[in-house]
């Protein structure tokens, strides 16, 4: 069956540094989005991708974030300058089209901004 | 205002006892629904979704959920729990046929022997 795979599962970082989340969403998938949760928190979206650009984004994906598909394979998140509220599992999904169609997620990756 | 709400953030209930699990929205456009599963240090699972169609949708696991227009609801069952349903449950919308998903605040199953 396939499925959405993010990389790494758990990442720690320094406050300051620069940090890449990475998905490989499933193959035929068109559409492309970030969630995150806090701990203890709702999951919230932060950003989706169509067609090569960002088609929507939330007040959260301010510009310390990125999104890229370098490869036509690979969606990564980038934050340039982590901050301890950065600290959250961040869910990468993927949608084959936008009519009816269901979001698959990934299993996460949890980051530890220190 | 677009929103999802959850009522019972926990609902602690017996092994194979029923369980319904609130989910109330607010919306003035149309919304497809849906319910994801959380287990413990896991990713989000699709339970089950409504579109369109019979409002009653049965899902995996034995889950089932109704959906209510008037009462803008979409609460979820399960006639008979089992230890292994213990995980967080997740309402999304997905408003006017939408790009994103709005999600519910969560409520935390804890089933009991």
């Amino acid at each position: 069956e396939p499925e959405v795979t993010q990389t790494p599962s758990h990442q720690v970082t320094q406050m300051g540094q620069e940090v890449i989340l990475r998905c490989v969403p499933i193959s035929n998938h068109l559409y492309f989005y970030w969630y995150r949760q806090i701990l203890g928190q709702k999951v919230e979206f932060l950003v989706s991708f169509y067609n090569n650009e960002i088609s929507e984004k939330s007040e959260i994906f301010d510009d310390q974030f990125s999104v890229e598909r370098p490869d036509g394979s690979n969606f990564t998140l980038k934050i340039r300058s982590t901050k301890l509220e950065d600290s959250a599992m961040y869910f990468c999904a993927s949608r084959a089209g936008e009519w009816n169609t269901e979001a698959f997620f990934g299993q996460g990756t949890r980051l530890t901004v220190v | 205002a677009q929103s999802v709400t959850q009522l019972d953030s926990q609902v602690p209930v017996f092994e194979e006892a029923p369980v319904e699990l609130r989910c109330n929205y607010s919306s003035s456009v149309s919304v497809y629904l849906f319910w994801y599963v959380q287990y413990p240090n896991q990713g989000l699972q699709l339970l089950l979704k409504y579109l369109s169609g019979s409002t009653l949708v049965k899902g995996i696991n034995g889950f089932e959920a109704e959906f209510n227009k008037s009462q803008t609801s979409f609460h979820l069952r399960k006639p008979s729990v089992h230890i292994s349903d213990t995980a967080e449950y997740f309402c999304a919308v997905s408003f006017n046929a939408g790009n994103m998903l709005t999600f519910g605040g969560g409520t935390r199953l804890m089933v009991k022997p």
